[in-house]
């Protein structure tokens, strides 16, 4: 089946770190990415991970891939109140006639001073 | 490079008009694809074009959405005639190639605000 989950909301103070959490499905994805929304502006691509893979760090931000539990997270170190958005996680199923990513419903992530 | 671009930003009309909504992909993106966001829930998707021609629109809800993308390059999408629940956010995404590979990642733009009244 198709199907991502996310929290809907996380709150954290400037400086801390965030953990965005996200389960899905589709055991077969190949391509796990996440996207930031931040107000009124479109979705903008921040990272992906290979499913062969297990971490990927990318200055302020690591990606942890559990492809055992289906669970993908985003940390965000430091983070800062820029950093105020919703995150998307998306999944690209493998194989198909149909390069569709199924999204998960986003977390809005609230920095605060 | 410019990125994709959608166009209106924001469409506020009434239930029974009809809207269309445009996009323009990233120069040379052969893939096309189409999003949309309900409030509050997730990015569902629509439709994919590859050129001109649709390569998947199982996810177009009912025959008022109609998608076009003549001579392959920028895309409209037409709803008509608009209902409520036609309300909320129109994603188009780009990309350069299908397949494996990170040529495939999907470029997103702004997105079109649609709210019908």
């Amino acid at each position: 089946g198709e199907d991502v989950e996310q929290s809907l909301f996380l709150s954290v103070r400037e400086g801390d770190s965030s953990v965005i959490n996200c389960t899905y499905t589709d055991s077969s994805s190949t391509y796990l990415y996440w996207y930031k929304q931040e107000p009124g502006a479109g979705l903008q691509l921040l990272t992906y991970i290979f499913s062969n893979m297990d971490m990927k760090q990318d200055q302020r931000l690591t990606v942890l891939l559990n492809k055992k539990d289906k669970h993908l997270s985003l940390r965000i170190a430091d983070t800062q109140t820029g950093d105020s958005a919703i995150y998307f996680c998306a999944e690209y199923p493998k194989g198909g006639a149909t390069n569709k990513l199924i999204f998960g419903t986003g977390t809005l992530l609230a920095v605060q001073p | 490079e410019a990125g994709v671009t959608q166009f209106p930003s924001h469409s506020v009309i009434e239930k029974g008009q009809t809207v269309t909504l445009r996009c323009d992909p990233i120069s040379g993106h052969d893939n096309l694809y189409w999003y949309r966001r309900v409030m509050g829930k997730e990015i569902k998707f629509l439709l994919h074009f590859v050129k001109e021609s649709k390569q998947d629109e199982s996810g177009m809800p009912n025959n008022r959405f109609l998608a076009e993308r003549t001579g392959g390059t920028y895309s409209t999408l037409k709803v008509q005639p608009a209902e409520l629940e036609d309300s909320g956010v129109y994603f188009c995404a780009s990309s350069l190639r299908r397949g494996q590979g990170a040529g495939e990642t999907q470029y997103f733009g702004p997105g079109t605000r649609l709210l019908v009244l």
